[in-house]
């Protein structure tokens, strides 16, 4: 099983500032990498897919990126309602299991 | 636009089993596999397995293996995942979730609302 690592576990930073985020994987999951935002009490939704693209709505601030093991999620500058928990999930052609990190927690320094 | 609505919450005696249903709208429901993804109070995501709607094909995360069944109902686009031998360990939101169309096709996009299933004596 692929294992993907994220970091930090916790984030803190205010609103306006730059978030980087960190998601790496055990072996080489090529571009096969996914971001998601979960907000409490409600079901994750898809930021980032193919490594590097934008799902459909998704603000210009949210941006990703990397390949092989090493993957970041960059929000340029923090709005409000980006302060939540973020998932990276994987899904390589072997095994073609899905695996998810452990989340990193974004809040308000 | 697509939709997945899922059954409301449920409360179970250990050694129980639950089954979950995940009502599709808004596309072709044979045309999408359709996964399941549960979250225990306070942790992270764990992936249980996928149903492909139109063969009825699946794969079930090797955890659930002998626990887990999943199926699906073509005249109504619902789908159900059913756990058996409940245990607290068990105790979770069970999310159904659609494979996007966006890319490579492996990313989940849209997700149902989550149902959450209690099992406690």
């Amino acid at each position: 099983e692929i294992v993907l690592t994220q970091s930090p576990a916790t984030l803190s930073l205010s609103p306006g500032e730059r978030a980087t985020l960190s998601c790496r994987a055990s072996q080489s999951v090529s571009n096969f990498l996914a971001w998601y935002q979960q907000k409490p009490g409600q079901a994750p939704s898809l930021l980032i897919y193919d490594a590097s693209k934008r799902a459909t709505g998704i603000p210009a601030r949210f941006s990703g990126s990397g390949s092989g093991t090493d993957f970041t999620l960059t929000i340029s500058s923090l709005e409000p309602e980006d302060f939540a928990v973020y998932y990276c999930q994987q899904r390589s052609n072997w095994p073609p299991d899905v695996t998810f990190g452990q989340g990193t927690r974004l809040e308000i320094k | 636009q697509a939709q997945l609505v899922q059954s409301g919450a449920e409360v179970k005696k250990p050694g129980a089993s639950v089954k979950v249903s995940c009502k599709a709208s808004g596309y072709i429901f044979t045309g999408h596999y359709l996964h399941w993804v549960r979250q225990a109070p306070g942790q992270g995501l764990e992936w249980m397995g996928w149903i492909d709607p139109h063969s009825g094909g699946t794969k079930y995360a090797q955890k659930f293996q002998g626990r887990v069944t999943m199926t699906r109902d073509t005249s109504s686009s619902t789908a159900y995942m059913e756990l058996s031998r409940l245990t607290s360990d068990d105790t979770a939101v069970y999310y159904c979730a659609r494979v996007s169309t966006a890319g490579s096709g492996r990313w989940f996009d849209p997700w149902g609302q989550g149902t959450l299933v209690t099992v406690s004596s």
